[in-house]
């Protein structure tokens, strides 16, 4: 079974400080791993994904997250946030080979001036 | 850019009424997703498809009903709304031949009165 668990429902910061949302997983199978952003009233938009290979990916909009395989990790990061990063935030993962995207809770990121 | 469409945005109905959500996608993915999110809560997969003819329920239980005739087209319904029906629906779908990610929708966000 595959789960995930996002660490924090929110996160408060400064604009131009950095910022980091943790992200663990959960399978029995190896996993390819997404992150998303939601703004209000909005769909969801992939910000990057881990399918194999290097295990730090750049994303969209300066993020970045590192793979960890011993620790079953997955976590985002930005090194300066603007307000306009201010959104929801939801990690996901899929085992090779299994259909469904699982997500976790999601956390609340708000960029305070 | 993502082309999966989903009508309508916003829709206000009165308990009791069928009404039908519906998603499009024109990327010719073959799997298609929908989602059911509380505001603020995490994303909860209810429905899901392989192909044409081909529906199964998700994890969490839902009264809908979704339909797959063509493979651009994944509709959801309900065939009698009730206040408990309330939340945002997400439609999302994904290629299994590349095997990544989902493509989500705008969302729409019922309220049954």
């Amino acid at each position: 079974a595959q789960s995930v668990t996002q660490l924090d429902s929110q996160v408060p910061v400064f604009e131009e400080a950095p910022v980091e949302l943790r992200c663990n997983y959960s399978s029995s199978v190896s996993v390819y791993l997404f992150w998303y952003v939601q703004y209000p009233n909005q769909g969801l938009q992939l910000l990057l994904k881990y399918l194999s290979g290097s295990t730090l990916v750049k994303g969209i909009n300066g993020f970045e997250a590192e793979f960890n395989k011993s620790q079953t990790s997955f976590h985002l990061r930005k090194p300066s946030v603007h307000i306009s990063d201010t959104a929801e935030y939801f990690c996901a993962a899929r085992g090779r080979g299994y259909n469904k995207l699982i997500f976790g809770a999601g956390t609340r990121l708000a960029v305070h001036p | 850019e993502a082309d999966i469409y989903q009508t309508p945005r916003y829709l206000v109905i009165g308990t009791g009424k069928k009404i039908t959500l519906e998603c499009s996608q024109t990327m010719g993915h073959d799997k298609m997703y929908w989602y059911q999110q509380d505001p603020g809560m995490e994303l909860h997969l209810i429905h899901y498809s392989y192909g044409v003819n081909s529906t199964e329920k998700g994890d969490l239980s839902s009264e809908s009903t979704v339909s797959r005739i063509r493979t651009e087209h994944f509709p959801l319904t309900l065939e009698s709304a009730r206040p408990s029906h309330t939340s945002q629906y997400l439609c999302a779908s994904s290629d299994s031949f590349m095997n990544t990610e989902a493509f989500f929708g705008q969302g729409t966000r019922l309220t049954v009165v």
